[in-house]
């Protein structure tokens, strides 16, 4: 059972590039998020989706978006990298609302923007 | 607007011994309140969950933690601490009327001596 799965594992990016952190779930979960950790900071909520063609912005949205075409996949875009978007980002899902399903999160994609 | 406080960075403890991390949330109502795990380059999991009935919730991995709304924290405890413990901890708060969003903490860092 894959699970949430999130590529790539491990990206460096130059200042003013693009790119995308890919994560599909196997779950059918309707709720998909993604999070960024920052040391001392925890966890923050970038941007969510209740469902497919659903996108809403979480606390940190500014240089990030995001798409829900399909239940399964919820890519996060940086449209142009910047130093400050240097982090471990997570994506994670679940089912139902926050007290009727588990979180689950994939592994991480760190993120270095130089 | 909820927020989560975890006042301590880093804990040292001798295997064998108890382990507390203390957990602060600032909310209006009660809240659904979580912790989570983090091992080293691994996603979060789900370590217990309170959303109401009994204060003391049980956990997987032998951990249990008090919701205590008079001093509005929900700390973690383990009453023996194994080297697999050793990880990073997060506290987190949610509610169906702030759109079933996870606030996180800033995590504290266990390490387990042995």
């Amino acid at each position: 059972n894959a699970g949430v799965t999130q590529t790539p594992k491990f990206q460096v990016l130059k200042t003013g590039q693009s790119m995308t952190l890919q994560c599909a779930q196997d779950m059918n979960h309707e709720y998909m998020s993604w999070y960024r950790q920052d040391p001392g900071m925890g966890l923050r909520l970038i941007h969510y989706s209740v469902g497919a063609g659903i996108t809403d912005q979480g606390e940190v949205p500014n240089g990030y978006n995001v798409s829900r075409s399909t239940t399964e996949d919820f890519p996060l875009r940086l449209l142009s990298a910047a130093p400050s978007q240097t982090s471990v980002y997570f994506c994670a899902s679940r089912t139902g609302q926050l007290n009727t399903g588990e979180l689950f999160f994939g592994e991480g994609s760190r993120l270095t923007v130089l | 607007a909820q927020s989560v406080t975890q006042p301590d960075i880093h804990i040292t403890v001798s295997e064998g011994a108890s382990l507390e991390l203390r957990c602060n949330y600032s909310y209006g109502a009660t809240p659904y309140l979580f912790w989570y795990v983090q091992s080293p380059g691994q996603g979060l999991q789900l370590l217990l969950k309170y959303f109401s009935g009994d204060t003391l919730v049980q956990g997987i991995k032998g951990f249990e933690a008090e919701f205590k709304r008079s001093q509005s924290s929900f700390n973690l405890r383990k009453p023996s601490v194994h080297w697999s413990d050793a990880a990073e901890y997060f506290c987190a708060v949610g509610a169906a009327a702030a759109g079933n969003k996870l606030t996180f903490g800033g995590g504290t860092r266990v390490l387990v001596k042995p």
